[in-house]
This record gives structure tokens, sequence and C-alpha cells, in this order.
């Protein structure tokens, strides 16, 4: 059972433009989001994370929206940059019972060309 | 650079032996976590350890087993390889209840 969505296996975009890669979840419980990128031959590497509680949080080019009622988030990548260029997972946890479990999506390739 | 390594990073297995991985994360990390990335999927839970104690298990059979020792190193075991056990497996660890820092990853093949 997929609790954590990621829709569209990928996406490309122009570089300097807006990337928007989409997560949906269907657990009611999950309290913290984050996303996750991973370049081959490498581990994940933490982007960025949200908590229920907000709507809304950035770091740099990188933005993560939640929408709760819709069960539903999304990272914005602005200026998009080819080094920006690899697979993006959105990740769950319900820290209140799972202590950090982690629900992973199936990630979205993202290819940024110049 | 997130602190966490694993080895190997590739090994190749014959169907019915048994292995074990490795993992070695930052000091003051006490907890640990060990995932499944099948391809084309994403990262699947099989276990997490605090504090050498076993604390909280995904939908994996007893064939996987882990270990967490005190100096922050842990162990993935696997018996009785089935084919389907190839994969890419991912240690992460994190100090408490916060984001997971993940290692590169061992990638397991069965044949």
């Amino acid at each position: 059972d997929q609790q954590v969505k990621q829709n569209s296996p990928s996406l490309s975009v122009q570089e300097g433009r807006i990337s928007i890669l989409n997560c949906d979840y269907t657990n009611s419980m999950f309290d913290y989001f984050l996303w996750y990128k991973k370049y081959p031959a490498e581990g994940p590497t933490f982007l960025i994370s949200i908590s229920s509680i907000k709507d809304k949080n950035e770091d740099g080019r990188f933005t993560v929206f939640l929408n709760k009622s819709a069960k539903h988030l999304s990272l914005h990548i602005v200026p998009s940059q080819p080094g920006d260029s690899a697979v993006y997972f959105c990740a769950a946890s319900d820290r209140g019972s799972t202590l950090g479990r982690l629900y992973f999506g199936r990630g979205t390739q993202l290819t940024v060309w110049p | 650079e997130t602190g966490v390594t694993q080895s190997p990073t590739h090994l190749i297995k014959t169907r019915g032996q048994q292995v074990t991985l490795r993992c070695s994360s930052q000091s003051g990390h006490n907890t640990v976590s060990w995932y499944q990335q099948a391809l084309g999927q994403g990262p699947q839970f099989i276990f997490q350890y605090y504090r050498e104690e076993e604390n909280g298990r995904g939908n994996f059979p007893p064939r996987f087993s882990g270990l967490q020792f005190p100096n922050y190193s842990s162990e993935l075991n696997v018996n009785a390889l089935e084919l389907d056990d190839s994969a890419l497996y991912l240690c992460a660890s994190s100090p408490q209840n916060t984001e997971a820092f993940f290692g590169q990853g061992t990638r397991l093949t069965v044949v």
C-alpha cells in the first residue's frame, strides 16, 4: 500500500525556469514531510522539510508547500539549474508513533536542460 | 558528505547464501534505519534501531535481521537470499527525531 505517491516519474525543465515536483499522501497521521535528492551511485541527500503546522518552508532556491486538506505537497525549484538534475523523493513521517520511519514515494526524475 | 558510510558498495551473492552489510554513522546519531530500494521504487523501510534495540520493523520477513553497536555502527543481515533481494540497501542515521542522513548504499545482486 503506497502511502506516499509521486505520480510523475519524470519532469523536464529548461534552465532558469521553475521546476514543480508534486507529491500526494494518504495517511492523515503524517506530520513531517521531507524531500530528498538522489544522484546515481549515491544515497539520498536531504533537501528540505516541512512540519504539518506550516504550509510553506523556503530555503534558497527551494520552497516546499503543504496543503493538508488536499494531502498534497510540492517542491518548487527557482531558478532551475542543470546541477539540479537528479531523482527527487518525497518522504513522510508520523513522528508521534513511528519515531522517524520514513515512507517514500517512487521518485521523480528531474532533467534540467540548458 | 553525510558522515554515514556503508560497506561494501557492491556485492554479488548466490541464492540461498547469507550476507552482512555494514554501516558506520556519525557520533551521537543513536537512531539507525535500514531501507531497501528496488529498481524503479522508492526506499522501503526494513527496520530501525535505537540505542541498540530494534524499534520498529517494516513488512520484511524474519530472515532480515540487524544489530546496532555502541560505537554507532550497525549491520543488516539477510539469510537464505532470494533473487528478489537484489536491490540497493540504504542505511540512514539521525540524532533524535530529525531528518535522516543516508549512506551511499550497498548494491546487492543475487544470482
